[in-house]
Formats: structure tokens, C-alpha cells, sequence
């Protein structure tokens, strides 16, 4: 049964800091990866969407990163900023299923 | 067009009442989605509609009812709730294994 672990559960950074967020995933058989944040009593916005046969995405200071060999996938922020203050879930799609497994997420904060 | 809309934002109700919330997509998605969400927690997965048919069903009580009357248009009826029923319900839409478009969600408290 596919598990999805991220961590850490929060993260508090000065402003500026480049940083990195890690999910990890036990059953390397994916379809697919998928960042998001949600704001406080939000809905999820899609940040980047990994297919199983790619190594990485980038949009904008966002670059997310994937290695289904060792189940794992990495999101990093450059020059954050306290916009940037959020949780970031991500979510594996083990096939073409319409389902998603998500992570518990990561708590951002960036103090300015 | 990347936006996914959800009426109301916020509903109250008594656990006699009848209620729905509605979503609607305009992305040409064929797959629509309704998830809960409680505080804390990730989204988890209710109901699935593909091409206007329900393909996933994750064993939800039946006082949730979902309806898919169009390709763009997607319903969640609520009767009889729970005060545990009281959560953030998303509804989400796609393309077939494609990114998933989240709306902002319906707010429900059950008194």
C-alpha cells in the first residue's frame, strides 16, 4: 500500500532563504507527482505536476525534483518570501486511476 | 480559464436539513472530484465522476449523495449530516492522469 511521508511537518525561515521540501513515497510504481500549497481555510493551488517518466519541473522560483528509484521527491523554493507562507502538500498518483495520495504536508512560515 | 468555483463558501445547517453544494469547471475536464478536508489533515477522497458516470465511490455514508448532471457541473447533496460531517469540502477536476484543479472550497458547520 502506497504511503506518503513528508517532512518536516513545519518550517520556519527568515526571509530570502532558498529551502528545500522533501516527500517520500514507498512504492516507486507511480503515475505521477504533484505539488500543491493551501493557504488557511483555502482550497489547494497546483504548483507542479511531475509525470512518472520526468526528473524535474520548474515554474518560476519553484523547482521540483523526482527519483522514483529511491522514493523520493523534493521541492525547492529560491529567495523566499513571506507571500511564500503556506502549507505544501504533496500527492502521488499510482496509476491513471484518478486517485491521490497525499502527504501530510509541510507548514511554512518565512518571517520577514 | 484555470478556475474551478464553488457555491456557497460557507453553509450551516441542522442535522434535519437538506442542503447542497455545487461546483463548477469550464476546462473541458472530463473527471470531477469532491474530497473533505479537516482541520489539520489532508484532503481525503469522497466521490469521483468520469465522463459524467461515478468510477470511484471511497465507501462514503449515503448521506452524501453526489450528482454530475453535465460534463461542467458538479452537486453534492447533504441530508441527515452528523456534527462530525463539519469539515472543508473541496471539489477538484482534470483531464485523465493529468493535474489536478482544486476550488476554494465549501465551509460546512452541522449543528
Amino acid at each position: 500500500k502506497q504511503e506518503v511521508t513528508q517532512i518536516p511537518a513545519a518550517l520556519s525561515v527568515p526571509e530570502g532563504e532558498n529551502l528545500v521540501l522533501n516527500c517520500s513515497f514507498t512504492d516507486s510504481a507511480i503515475y505521477n507527482l504533484q505539488w500543491f500549497r493551501q493557504d488557511p481555510g483555502k482550497g489547494l493551488t497546483s504548483l507542479l505536476l511531475i509525470q512518472s517518466s520526468q526528473r524535474e519541473q520548474t515554474s518560476g522560483r519553484l523547482n521540483a525534483s523526482l527519483d522514483k528509484s529511491s522514493g523520493r521527491s523534493t521541492l525547492y523554493i529560491a529567495a523566499s518570501q513571506p507571500g511564500d507562507s503556506a502549507t505544501y502538500l504533496c500527492a502521488v498518483s499510482p496509476d491513471s486511476s484518478y486517485k491521490l495520495i497525499f502527504g501530510s504536508g509541510t507548514r511554512l512560515l518565512v518571517r520577514p | 480559464d484555470t478556475e474551478v468555483t464553488q457555491t456557497p463558501k460557507h453553509l450551516v445547517m441542522g442535522m434535519t436539513n437538506k442542503k447542497s453544494l455545487k461546483c463548477e469547471q469550464h476546462m473541458g475536464h472530463r473527471a470531477m472530484y469532491w474530497y473533505k478536508q479537516k482541520a489539520k489533515k489532508p484532503p481525503e477522497l469522497m466521490f469521483v465522476y468520469s465522463y459524467e458516470k461515478l468510477s470511484i465511490n471511497e465507501s462514503v455514508p449515503s448521506r452524501f449523495s453526489p450528482e454530475c448532471p453535465n460534463s461542467s457541473l458538479l452537486n453534492l447533496h447533504l441530508h441527515a449530516l452528523q456534527p462530525e460531517d463539519s469539515a472543508l469540502y473541496l471539489c477538484a477536476s482534470s483531464l485523465q492522469g493529468g493535474e489536478l484543479f482544486f476550488g476554494e472550497g465549501s465551509r460546512l458547520t452541522v449543528l
